[in-house]
């Protein structure tokens, strides 16, 4: 298994520019989440999903929307890049066993940079 | 609403020192987790407690929930230049839905 994986690693964008940050997961697990880290900060989460059509915000969803069409694939999209969204972004997922409580297991990150 | 708020923010030991970072919340936790970020990675899942006054162990690594399940604290016996990182600790509480709430991290830097 490939565990979580995340495209791009990095990214570079103008202000007001748009992208899609793809997250996929092949352990058949149901909860997937988007946090974001900025430096010397801990995680903070962006929007979570229960399982394949069903999605909700987190702590600081402004600025972001999200998918989940399949059980693997949570894609995250900015729209309108502002330099407050240049940071690290890490997708997680969480097996059906464990609930949204349980562990998480993350992806590498994708490191945004909004200039 | 919940936070969840770590300290130390930074520590440098001599290896061979011992290390504890502590984990405090403002509201009850149904359980807590804690994660290891090495510099340039990914958080990686540790441990889970769950029960008030628990204690477990992973080799050098020494996990508490304290009894009034508020608290949490992760201690390393005797470091090695492998236990550098960030170390976090993320609780969940009734008040927010059963989403995990991460602290601003530890960050362990061990001089070999």
């Amino acid at each position: 298994n490939a565990g979580v994986t995340q495209t791009p690693k990095f990214r570079i964008l103008k202000i007001g520019q748009s992208m899609t940050l793809q997250c996929t997961q092949d352990m058949n697990h149901n909860y997937m989440y988007w946090y974001r880290q900025d430096p010397g900060m801990g995680l903070k989460l962006i929007y979570y999903s229960v399982g394949a059509g069903i999605t909700d915000k987190g702590e600081v969803p402004n600025g972001y929307n999200v998918s989940r069409s399949t059980t693997e694939d949570f894609p995250l999209r900015l729209e309108l890049a502002a330099p407050s969204q240049t940071s690290v972004y890490f997708c997680a997922s969480s097996p059906p066993a464990s609930g949204i409580q349980g562990e998480q297991y993350f992806g590498p990150g994708t490191r945004l940079t909004v200039t | 609403g919940q936070q969840v708020m770590q300290i130390p923010q930074y520590q440098h030991v001599q290896e061979g020192e011992d290390f504890t970072t502590y984990c405090n919340s403002s509201t009850t936790l149904s359980n807590i987790q804690w994660y290891k970020q090495r510099p340039g990675g990914h958080p990686v899942f540790l441990i889970q407690l769950v029960k008030s006054g628990e204690v477990k162990k992973q080799k050098r690594l020494t996990f508490q929930f304290g009894e009034a399940k508020k608290n949490s604290s992760l201690h390393i016996t005797a470091t090695q230049t492998t236990d550098v990182g960030t170390y976090f600790c993320a609780g969940t509480g009734s008040s927010n839905t059963g989403k995990l709430i991460f602290g601003q991290g530890t960050t362990l830097q061990v001089k070999p």
